[in-house]
């Protein structure tokens, strides 16, 4: 079964670069890595997705390696309102579960 | 609009007292799942289906049911909650299948109690 690792928790200031990785051991070989933005009591939004390189969006930037068993999702001059819990998701290997990674916790300070 | 649709929002029930949790969508979407959020756990997914009576276990399947009898809903059913099962729960549907991962979309969250 995928797992999938994410950090806990980060801190940034407004106006910085902020960088969450994901780790993706058993990745399905044809699945798309899924990021999405979570404000608490409300439902996952989707940020960004991609399958490997890099890709990029009016919000943010994925970069996957060759071996797809991490990704990183890229978020450019946080503001307050990014604060939130970012989840990583992806297909397993080798069943059609879909699994999301345990979450990171972003604060962003004025 | 495309949406995702729970009912209800919030819900407090007592110990084996069986219920049911709605979720619909408007999207035409072939996959469903259903995710459990408890704090410091993250969202764990409990049952999923490919398409119309296909269903099967997520990573956290014990003590619920799902049905899949049209394409649009996948009612969550409790036939004997627990304290346990007290969390945030959120349906989901997209169009992905192995290969092609499209965005999900997510419902508004139940926030189920049980005492």
């Amino acid at each position: 079964l995928a797992k999938t690792t994410q950090p806990i928790s980060m801190d940034s200031y407004e106006g910085q670069e902020v960088n969450i990785t994901c780790s993706h051991n058993n990745i399905a070989t044809n699945d798309y890595i899924t990021w999405y933005q979570q404000f608490p009591s409300q439902g996952p939004r989707f940020i960004i997705q991609g399958y490997k390189t890099k890709v990029t969006n009016e919000v943010a930037s994925l970069f996957i390696p060759a071996d797809r068993k991490s990704s990183t999702l890229s978020l450019p001059r946080v503001s307050l309102s990014d604060t939130a819990v970012y989840y990583c998701l992806v297909g397993d290997g080798n069943t059609d579960k879909l699994i999301f990674g345990t979450g990171t916790r972003l604060q962003v300070f004025p | 609009e495309a949406q995702v649709t729970q009912n209800p929002r919030y819900l407090i029930t007592v110990t084996g007292k069986k219920l049911t949790v709605t979720c619909s969508q408007n999207m035409n979407h072939e996959y469903m799942s259903w995710y459990r959020q408890d704090p410091g756990l993250g969202l764990r997914q409990i049952y999923y289906s490919m398409n119309v009576e296909v269903t099967d276990k997520g990573d956290v399947p014990e003590g619920y049911k799902v049905s899949r009898k049209e394409k649009r809903n996948f009612p969550l059913i409790l036939e004997s909650p627990s304290p346990n099962q007290t969390s945030l729960y959120f349906c989901a549907s997209s169009n992905w299948m192995r290969g092609l991962n499209t965005e999900a979309f997510f419902g508004q969250g139940t926030r189920l109690t049980v005492v």
